[in-house]
């Protein structure tokens, strides 16, 4: 079973909107990544954040972790109609070097 | 283009049929790691190489193997296909094992006939 749960699975909005996604996943882990995948393309890497960290800024986004909750969450602010792609967190668990996905969230930004 | 490069683009084959799917990485990068993405299985991990050396698996079929070369590219074999088999296959590459971004791929599209 994926580590990773992704939460809405699917999110339209307004451009110029903020877009919220939420991750939850199971067990202890290194660090928690965020990618973007457009259409059957390859993933996108957005965002980094360690175990031992809360939040992390890149550009538009925002990412937050709360390890006692074992969740996350990606906010993207004032969206374009470009963010308009599927959004996966993935977990680096402590013991594995591997990545496990979570289930994603579609995001459809409306022009 | 984030300078991994796999190859073919897409495969089409029958069933008991084997491929090869080639992966080169980021230049400098010597993790290279094996995804499959299917609609029913979502994007799942199955193996990982360092340096030429396993370090990490999956739940990668037995049907299925890779390894590194020495010149740090890796190739990812699918035997006795079955139909679902089919999926996008990603490579992606970091510098170091584990810890890192990890730069995917286009993929390989197979659809397994």
């Amino acid at each position: 079973s994926q580590q990773g749960e992704e939460d809405p699975q699917a999110l339209s909005i307004q451009e110029g909107e903020n877009a919220t996604m939420n991750c939850s996943y199971k067990t202890s882990i290194n660090n928690l990544q965020w990618y973007r995948q457009n259409s059957g393309r390859g993933l996108v890497h957005l965002i980094l954040i360690r175990s031992n960290e809360r939040e992390k800024h890149s550009g538009r986004l925002r990412v937050t972790l709360d390890t006692s909750k074992k969740s996350s969450s990606l906010l993207i602010t004032a969206s374009r109609a470009a963010d308009t792609a599927s959004y996966f967190c993935a977990t680096e668990m402590d013991s594995s070097y591997k990545l496990i996905f979570g289930s994603g969230t579609r995001l459809l930004v409306r022009p | 283009d984030s300078g991994v490069t796999q190859t073919p683009k897409h495969l089409i084959t029958a069933t008991g049929q084997r491929v090869t799917l080639r992966c080169s990485p980021r230049s400098g990068d010597l993790s290279v790691y094996w995804y499959q993405q299917s609609l029913d299985q979502g994007l799942q991990f199955l193996i990982q190489y360092y340096n030429g050396e396993e370090r990490a698996k999956g739940n990668i079929l037995e049907r299925f193997s890779a390894q590194q070369f020495p010149d740090l590219h890796s190739e990812l074999n699918l035997s006795s296909l079955e139909l679902g088999d089919s999926a996008l296959y990603f490579c992606a590459s970091s510098g170091t094992s584990g810890g890192a971004q990890q730069f995917f791929g286009p993929g390989t599209r197979l659809t397994v006939l």
